[in-house]
């Protein structure tokens, strides 16, 4: 199974943009990238899911390189309530996830 | 629509005792995983199902921990005498399919298992 690095933690101000870079070198070529975020006692819930290139919706963008051994997920202008850890997983018949980055946001 | 549900929210028990935990997916959704998270931690995979192939039970931690499903419906997690280190929330999580085409899977609230 395709193991992902993230960041453990992260600090930001409302309004800024951030960016969580997650490497997954031993992506297979069948798998997808996926992002959840999880509140405090709560389930996560699904953010965004990319194969390759760029992907956005209406809550954040995935980056994706060519060699796809990284993405990058970019949460435009944060708010207080963004403030949630972020995983980054690579996504094959199971669903692994790593530690992830805990983000917080500050006034 | 309704999503994946769970009981008990919150569960007590003594060490030694038996607990089920139960889940209830999301209507059509062949797949379904169960996960444990401790207090601060990550989600460790425990077993997943799809359909009516053998299910994949590489992450129970111990012969104590058991799961089935009837059909494509109602899963059950059945920890066998219980541990303090079995404290955890466990989460359940489900989709329709194990494609990837399938969509991400969607995860219930959780039970809150705490072992005294």
């Amino acid at each position: 199974l395709a193991k992902t690095t993230q960041p453990i933690s992260m600090d930001s101000y409302e309004g800024q943009e951030v960016n969580i870079t997650c490497s997954h070198n031993n992506i297979a070529t069948n798998d997808y990238i996926t992002w959840y975020q999880q509140f405090p006692s709560q389930g996560p819930r699904f953010i965004i899911q990319g194969y390759k290139t760029k992907v956005t919706n209406e809550v954040a963008s995935l980056f994706i390189p060519a060699d796809r051994k990284s993405s990058t997920l970019s949460l435009p202008r944060v708010s207080l309530s963004d403030t949630a850890v972020y995983y980054c997983l690579v996504r094959g018949r199971a669903l692994t996830f790593g530690s992830g980055t805990r983000l917080q946001v500050q006034p | 629509g309704a999503g994946v549900s769970q009981s008990p929210s919150n569960k007590v028990t003594e060490k030694g005792k038996d607990v089920e935990l139960r889940c209830d997916p999301i209507s059509g959704h062949t797949a379904l995983y169960w996960y444990r998270q401790r207090l601060g931690q990550g989600l460790e995979f425990l077993i997943y199902f799809q359909g009516n192939s053998a299910p994949d039970k590489s992450g129970l931690p111990s012969d104590r921990f058991s799961a089935e499903r009837t059909g494509e419906s109602v899963s059950t997690l059945t920890i066998q005498r219980t541990q303090q280190e079995d404290s955890a929330v466990y989460l359940c999580a489900s989709s329709l399919g194990s494609d990837l085409l399938a969509g991400a899977p969607d995860f219930g609230p959780g039970t809150r298992l705490t072992v005294t």
